[in-house]
């Protein structure tokens, strides 16, 4: 069970816009700050969003994040088939005084 | 262009120690990053294990901490992870990486492709 909650999969065609959306407490995203990963089946991870809403250097603006109170959301518009992974968010916990992540979401271009 | 490359043996008897080395290469681990491990059991989600500076600073998985030592290499450029007393809920790919930002932030921005490390007797 990860402390913070992500939906197990997500879908869309080709063009369209997903959110995927990561829920936590107070004592992680509603006090500190969300990144984003992106992970393609048998690779590692990939920084995606940090600091809530910042995309490192080569991520694409088709990728966006955002928070609100002790949630946080990853929008993907003009979907691509290569966008198929898995995606998972992480922020730090001041109660549990470590790193946490989702359970990560499996996106499927259709 | 930084580079991140994890080794260590891939098969680790039960309550033996797991020792990782973390190979980094464009970056100095002695600069202002952190680093970091984090692994991932088969068919899960990511588990951070800990981050540290080369000034001694570090955080770590509270449920991993009594089992748990790092170290950095800085004449190498190298850090690494001993766990100990492992089981077979310890089998996972490991990855090592660098963070960037405040350490308590989990911003992991370079990632090694990560090792698979079994413990099976």
């Amino acid at each position: 069970q990860s402390v913070l909650t992500q939906p197990p999969s997500a879908s869309g065609t080709p063009g369209q816009r997903v959110t995927i959306s990561c829920s936590g407490s107070s004592s992680n995203i509603g006090s500190n700050t969300v990144n984003w990963y992106q992970q393609v089946p048998g690779t590692a991870p990939k920084l995606l969003i940090y600091s809530n809403n910042q995309r490192p250097s080569g991520v694409p603006d088709r990728f966006s994040g955002s928070k609100s109170g002790t949630s946080a959301s990853l929008a993907i518009s003009g979907l691509q088939s290569e966008d198929e992974a898995d995606y998972c968010c992480a922020a730090w916990d001041d109660s549990l005084y470590g790193v946490v992540f989702g359970g990560g979401t499996k996106l499927t271009v259709l | 262009q930084v580079q991140l490359q994890e080794s260590g043996p891939g098969l680790v008897k039960p309550s033996e120690t797991l020792s990782l080395t973390c190979t980094v290469s464009g970056s100095s681990i002695s600069s202002d990053y952190y680093w970091g491990w984090i692994r991932q059991p088969p068919g899960k989600g990511l588990e951070w294990i800990g981050s540290f500076h080369h000034s001694g600073i570090g955080d770590y998985n509270p449920s991993l901490k009594s089992r748990l030592t790092t170290s950095l290499d800085t004449s190498n450029n190298q850090f690494s992870l001993r766990l100990n007393s492992v089981t077979a809920t310890d089998t996972a790919i490991y990855y090592c990486a660098r963070g960037s930002g405040s350490r308590r932030q989990g911003t992991f921005d370079i990632w090694g492709q990560g090792t698979m490390a079994t413990v099976s007797s």
